[in-house]
């Protein structure tokens, strides 16, 4: 059961425009949520996190966007990078430690 | 500190043969996850300690997977007669628990396991 799914397994944007990424869940006791950027041959690495309890978080150029009726988060990164390209995962967390990981976006930045 | 390290990085073994995974992790972090991946997949949560305390183990895999982290400091995955469908990447991950639960987990580069 992939209860954190992103539906989108690429996607190729222009350096200096936005890229968002995005994220959707089925189990509303989701507390927690966190994005993660993965380069090849690397473990993820934490980027940024939300709590169920906010809409927004921003960090730099890293916005988070969590929108808890429609289920559905989002990554925003202003502006793209070329060295942004990565694989990035959504996960969200249950009470009781357990995470659940989204089978991850591959973004591209074109210089 | 250096970060979760883990080894070996890669392994091939034959089926049915036991392996092992060791993980240790950043030096103050009380908590350490054991995630799965395979190719096109997100990590999939296995297990997770809170010091020596095995805390969840019901999504390990099968009976053939164990975890352990006997001083609550480094940590060992065994996989005992493996089986091909056992090849994919394991992770580690630890972190450090806070009062608001809002914890960051940081992961080692992973063991990336091939079963002939």
């Amino acid at each position: 059961d992939q209860q954190v799914k992103q539906n989108s397994p690429s996607l190729s944007v222009q350096e200096g425009r936005i890229s968002i990424l995005n994220c959707d869940y089925t189990n509303s006791m989701f507390d927690y949520f966190l994005w993660y950027k993965k380069y090849p041959a690397e473990g993820p690495t934490f980027l940024i996190s939300i709590s169920s309890i906010k809409d927004k978080n921003e960090d730099g150029r890293f916005t988070v966007f969590l929108n808890k009726s429609a289920k559905h988060l989002s990554l925003h990164i202003v502006p793209s990078q070329p060295g942004d390209s990565a694989v990035y995962f959504c996960a969200a967390k249950l009470t009781g430690n357990q995470f659940y990981f989204g089978t991850g976006t591959s973004l591209t930045v074109i210089p | 500190d250096t970060g979760v390290s883990q080894n070996p990085r890669h392994k091939i073994t034959k089926r049915g043969q036991n392996v092992t995974f060791r993980c240790d992790p950043i030096s103050e972090h009380n908590r350490l996850y054991w995630y799965r991946q395979t190719l096109g997949q997100g990590p999939e949560f296995l297990t997770y300690f809170q010091n020596e305390a095995q805390l969840e183990k019901s999504r390990l895999l099968s009976d053939r997977f164990s975890a352990e982290r006997p001083k609550g400091s480094f940590s060992t995955l065994e996989i005992q007669r493996t089986e091909q469908g056992d090849s994919a990447m394991y992770l580690c991950a630890s972190s450090l628990d806070t009062a608001g639960g809002w914890e960051t987990q940081y992961f080692g580069p992973g063991t990336r396991l091939l079963v002939l």
